[in-house]
């Protein structure tokens, strides 16, 4: 199977704990995305990245995040010092270099629990 | 700014009847629309997209949409609902130049046997 990937797919932490998310994109797919979904909402745009470079980043993305795609393929995700309130389901997703193909394909997503 | 309504936030029909999920949406421009479905602890998958082309779009598991520019609308449809329909659906609109998408907040679909 050639789709994205996320690792791990669940993690459970206390508050104040860092966290690592990784993701892998469709290995031809040049940009890739990361959404947070809370409970009954629909996903939320955090970050944005075209090969190696951070292009955009939401304000939801606080200084206590940080994200990174050090070699224009994986990416990893990581909270700092976390709180109760980073709950959520972390999605990653990945698009062609195709101009304006728009179409995203999504992994299973990584379920954040912070206690 | 661009961004999508939904305007139900679940939605039951009976299995066999036909499904109707409403969206509108707002755009300065031309907007990139899509629908995407998410079963329960499954990812997102898309299920069709409008991207300037026929304003009649057809996507996987029969279902459809039609971008409606005088309504601002792009609702889903399909003729015959099954039981595997039911899941959470997502009206959304990319943002022109990063495509970064803007989701609706959700449409829970429940199928009655």
């Amino acid at each position: 199977d050639t789709g994205v990937s996320q690792d791990p797919r669940h993690k459970i932490t206390k508050r104040g704990q860092n966290v690592t998310f990784r993701c892998d994109p469709i290995s031809e797919h040049n940009r890739l995305y990361w959404y947070r979904q809370t409970l009954g909402q629909g996903p939320e745009f955090l970050t944005y990245f075209q090969n190696e470079a951070q292009l955009e980043k939401s304000r939801l993305l606080s200084d206590r995040f940080s994200a990174e795609r050090p070699k224009g393929s994986f990416s990893t995700l990581e909270i700092q010092r976390t709180e109760q309130g980073d709950s959520a389901m972390y999605l990653c997703a990945s698009s062609s270099p195709e101009w304006r193909s728009y179409e995203q394909y999504f992994g299973p997503g990584t379920r954040l629990t912070v206690t | 700014a661009q961004s999508v309504t939904q305007l139900d936030s679940h939605v039951s029909v009976s299995e066999g009847t036909p499904v109707l999920l409403r969206c509108n949406y707002s755009s300065s421009y031309s907007p990139s629309l899509f629908w995407y479905v998410q079963h329960p602890n499954k990812g997102l998958q898309l299920l069709l997209k409008y991207t300037s082309a026929a304003t009649l779009v057809k996507g996987i598991n029969g279902f459809e949409a039609e971008f409606k520019k005088s309504e601002t609308s792009f609702h889903l449809t399909k003729p015959s609902a099954h039981m595997s329909d039911a899941a959470e659906y997502f009206c959304v609109v990319a943002n022109f130049g990063n495509e970064k998408l803007t989701f609706g907040t959700g449409t829970r679909l429940t199928i009655i046997p």
